[in-house]
């Protein structure tokens, strides 16, 4: 069985300042990570994704998150927010072997980003 | 746009109709999925298909769901005998093998509102 928990359910910054978006999981086997986005009346969007090569990813628009094997996490980071960061991200967990890539989301992090 | 596309975006039904929704993927993505989002909630697999083939529908969350791609291209998602429960965000991806695991392609969903 495998499940995701993001910490918190809202999030909010300051534009400029740094985001944190927290993201723990549980998996049987050796888990695929991503995180997904979704702006407003948008799809959802891969951000970045984790597959057992380098434990630190980055991602687009200057997301990156940190695969912590020992802590289960996948936090999702960004070093400078900006207005068009406010969405809402999902963290994700997909079995490696997981035919036809069954996802499991987390319940969401709404980040908003005030100016 | 050669993204994914879903028809309608909304519908508002009453109670005991049935309605159905379409997605058209991809047109290189020989996968398909469905996937289903409550409000405040990620979204949840529902099923998925390889071509015409559907290969996980253990998910669909009752026998008044069920799900078709005739011709490996285009799919449907027919609920019958709707509920005020079923009410929803019903998104619909699509992948191809060549893709890293996990990486799908969301649609802007099809938005149901049973009164």
């Amino acid at each position: 069985a495998q499940s995701v928990t993001q910490l918190d359910s809202h999030v909010s910054v300051s534009e400029g300042t740094p985001v944190l978006l927290r993201c723990n999981y549980s998996s049987s086997y050796s888990p695929s990570l991503f995180w997904y986005v979704q702006h407003p009346n948008k799809g959802l969007q891969l951000l970045l994704k984790y597959t057992s090569a380098a434990t630190l990813v980055k991602g687009i628009n200057g997301f990156e998150a940190e695969f912590k094997k020992s802590e289960t996490s996948f936090h999702l980071t960004k070093p400078s927010a900006h207005m068009s960061d406010a969405a809402e991200y999902f963290c994700v967990v997909s079995l490696g072997n997981n035919a036809g890539n069954m996802l499991t989301f987390g319940g969401g992090t709404r980040l908003m980003v005030k100016p | 746009d050669t993204g994914v596309s879903q028809d309608p975006r909304h519908k508002i039904t009453k109670r005991g109709q049935n309605v159905t929704f379409r997605c058209d993927p991809i047109s290189e993505h020989n996968r398909l999925y469905w996937y289903r989002q409550t409000l405040g909630q990620g979204p949840e697999f529902l099923t998925y298909f390889q071509n015409e083939a559907q290969l996980e529908k253990s998910r669909l969350l009752s026998d008044r769901f069920s799900a078709e791609r005739p011709k490996g291209s285009f799919s449907t998602l027919e609920i019958q005998r709707t509920e005020q429960g079923d009410s929803a965000m019903y998104l619909c991806a699509s992948s191809n093998p060549g893709l890293p695991t996990g990486e799908l392609f969301f649609g802007e969903g099809s938005r149901l509102t049973v009164l």
